[in-house]
């Protein structure tokens, strides 16, 4: 079955420090893949999508993303987080044409001021 | 408004009553979806609509849930008989299309079953 793996569950931060989260995903034709944000109190949203070209895709805020076919990952980075970048990250492929998400469990982020 | 709407944003129960949730979806879009959210637990798909379609109810967790979506714009999700695992945020959201189109999402209605 498809799956996604979302390896660092908290992660806590001092800002102007860097951040990677990472994302796996268990399948090997076609992905699209997203990785969506929730800010506290606000609506899930999305941050950053990729469905082919540059793997390298740059989101909003900053947030940019990896995409590496051989390792079936899309690692989300950031070279210097803010207090504001505090919140729960989910990264969700999209094996094939498939009609829904797979969605991960979800990365909690806390930078500190 | 433009955005996905949901109501209502709480809801206390006792256990063994029923409940029904309701998504407003953006305009225009043909895709709906409902998820739980439980603290830990990431996103839980629980079913979609897509236009006139048959719904894809795979992700409903027992026979005590059930949605519907009428006219192809607002959406009820019911949850008989409700037990206290059913507390958690309940999640709609809409996009174009189901697949790939980026999907928006309302701000939840917060389920307690006491």
């Amino acid at each position: 079955a498809q799956s996604v793996s979302q390896h660092n569950h908290h992660v806590i931060l001092s800002e102007a420090a860097s951040l990677e989260l990472g994302c796996n995903y268990s399948y090997g034709g076609t992905v699209n893949l997203f990785w969506y944000v929730q800010y506290p109190g606000q609506h899930l949203q999305l941050l950053l999508k990729y469905f082919s070209g540059d793997p390298l895709v740059k989101g909003i805020k900053g947030f940019e993303a990896e995409f590496i076919k051989s390792k079936f990952s899309f690692n989300l980075r950031k070279p210097s987080v803010q207090w504001s970048d505090t919140a729960e990250y989910f990264c969700a492929p999209n094996a094939g044409n498939n009609r829904k998400l797979i969605w991960g469990l979800g990365t909690s982020l806390a930078v500190n001021p | 408004g433009a955005g996905v709407s949901q109501s209502p944003s709480n809801k206390v129960t006792e256990k063994g009553k029923d409940v029904e949730l309701r998504c407003d979806p953006i305009s225009g879009h043909t895709a709906l979806y409902w998820y739980r959210q439980s603290l830990g637990q990431g996103l839980e798909f629980l079913i979609y609509f897509q236009g006139n379609s048959a719904p894809d109810k795979s992700g409903l967790p027992s026979d005590r849930f059930s949605a519907e979506r009428t006219g192809g714009s607002v959406s009820t999700l019911t949850i008989q008989r409700t037990q206290q695992e059913d507390s958690a945020v309940y999640l709609c959201a809409s996009s174009l299309a189901v697949g790939n189109y980026e999907q928006y999402f309302g701000p939840g209605t917060r389920l307690t079953v006491t």
